[in-house]
């Protein structure tokens, strides 16, 4: 079974510094990749995904992500973080089946603070 | 607004009561996820369905079931409710499985009291 390991439950960072939200899973093969985004009280809005080919992809609000297939990462960044991107973010990993049967697996979450 | 609609918004219950949690997915999407967060469990996957039929589950109850009707919504029957079930619970929807993007909905907090 697939599993997600986000190491870092609170990151805090200055407004306008730079950032990188770590995520390590574990899949037999090469699996779906996301991380979501969850403001209070809203549902999870997804930043990015990787499926397959160039390893470094771009997603919604300046981030983009990178896959490690030899580190079984997928880190999130973003070069200069905004007040606006405090939240709970979320990696997570599906399995490839052909009829992309299987629900998401979610890591436990990285709460980011944005400091003035 | 990401075109998953879930309803209610909030539920307050009674232990050993039973709920009914509905999703409407977007438009055109033809697969309906149900995913439980809790504090203690993190984001959960409970049961998948595609087209009117289930499909995958995960950790999902016995006291817990779902089903998809042919309009493509969907609910979520939980039943003998326990304080434990407090959560907030997701829907998603996407146009086939998981190689296609996955959209949620705003939730359904439970409270059980």
């Amino acid at each position: 079974a697939q599993s997600v390991t986000q190491p870092d439950i609170h990151i805090t960072v200055s407004e306008g510094a730079s950032l990188e939200l770590r995520c390590n899973y574990s899949y037999g093969a090469t699996p779906y990749l996301f991380w979501y985004v969850q403001s209070p009280g809203q549902g999870l809005q997804l930043l990015l995904k990787y499926f397959s080919g160039d390893t470094l992809v771009q997603g919604i609000k300046g981030f983009e992500a990178e896959f490690k297939r030899s580190q079984s990462s997928f880190n999130l960044r973003k070069p200069s973080v905004h007040w606006s991107d405090a939240a709970e973010y979320f990696c997570a990993v599906g399995a490839q089946s052909g009829g992309g049967a299987d629900g998401l697996t979610f890591g436990k979450g990285t709460h980011l603070i944005i400091q003035p | 607004d990401s075109g998953v609609t879930q309803t209610p918004k909030h539920l307050i219950t009674a232990t050993g009561q039973r709920v009914t949690l509905r999703c409407s997915p977007r438009s055109g999407d033809l697969s309906v996820y149900w995913y439980q967060q809790s504090l203690d469990q993190g984001l959960q996957f409970l049961i998948q369905y595609y087209n009117g039929e289930e499909r995958a589950k995960g950790n999902i109850l016995e006291r817990f079931s779902a089903q998809q009707f042919p309009d493509l919504h969907s609910e979520l029957n939980l039943s003998s409710l326990e304080l434990g079930d407090s959560a907030l619970y997701f829907c998603a929807s996407s146009v086939r499985g998981l190689n296609t993007e996955a959209f949620f909905g705003q939730g359904t907090r439970l409270t059980v009291v």
